[in-house]
């Protein structure tokens, strides 16, 4: 367990309205990152952050941003939500171990916009 | 870029059958390879790494190898059990970026009938 916790964990909003998910840790992780899952295409990275109010993006972040003014949390805001956005929302840190870097994963936001 | 491709599913099977799950990856640098296993309605949960060719990654009797010359990372159990439906995703990362991001692939799903 990597002490990472997501809220909400299920939204249900509207078109064109903002909606913000959240990403805390517990253990001080530098990276952290947000990936959307998807039917057909595994998990996609949105944006990801190296430190505080450190951030870049990722494959799919048009629509999306995301800030960090802590270590621990880790904010993604959809600015104007469409239906393409609902999609199950992932957030994840990268630990360091003798073996490298591995990722883990939250338990997930389900995020449903009509 | 960097990419996985996987098998398709859905894969089913009995249990106690043998069970192999193609994953295949582009890459411009050496990359780390993981399976993630997702459960029904849960998060995603590191199954087995590795970091370096001929490398084995092994956890819950399943096990994948780091096949450089075939750029392969199949992943295969001997006698799976209905605990082990799920879906299963391969994953790389290229640590030459030092920003540790993940590539998916689609993702696996497996059932496993008693």
């Amino acid at each position: 367990d990597a002490g990472i916790t997501q809220s909400p964990r299920h939204k249900v909003t509207e078109t064109g309205t903002p909606v913000t998910l959240r990403c805390h840790q517990t253990e001080n992780h530098r990276y952290m990152y947000w990936y959307r899952q998807d039917p057909g295409h595994g998990l996609r990275l949105i944006h990801y952050s190296y430190g505080v109010k450190d951030t870049d993006k990722g494959e799919v972040s048009d629509g999306y941003s995301v800030s960090r003014s802590k270590t621990e949390d880790f904010l993604l805001t959809l600015e104007s939500a469409t239906s393409s956005q609902t999609s199950v929302y992932f957030c994840a840190i990268s630990e360091a171990s003798g073996s490298g870097e591995t990722q883990y994963f939250g338990p997930g936001t389900r995020l449903l916009v009509l | 870029g960097d990419s996985v491709t996987q098998m398709e599913g859905p894969v089913t099977l009995s249990e106690e059958a043998f069970l192999t799950i193609n994953c295949t990856y582009t890459a411009t640098g050496y990359p780390s390879l993981f399976w993630y296993v997702q459960y029904p309605g849960e998060g995603l949960q590191l199954l087995l790494k590795a970091t370096k060719a001929d490398d084995k990654g092994s956890n819950k009797g399943f096990e994948a190898t780091y096949r450089k010359e075939t750029t392969s990372f199949h992943l295969e159990k001997g006698s799976v059990q209905v605990s082990d439906s799920a879906v299963y995703f391969c994953a790389l990362s290229d640590p030459g970026f030092g920003d540790y991001k993940l590539s998916f692939g689609a993702g696996t799903t497996v059932t496993v009938r008693a």
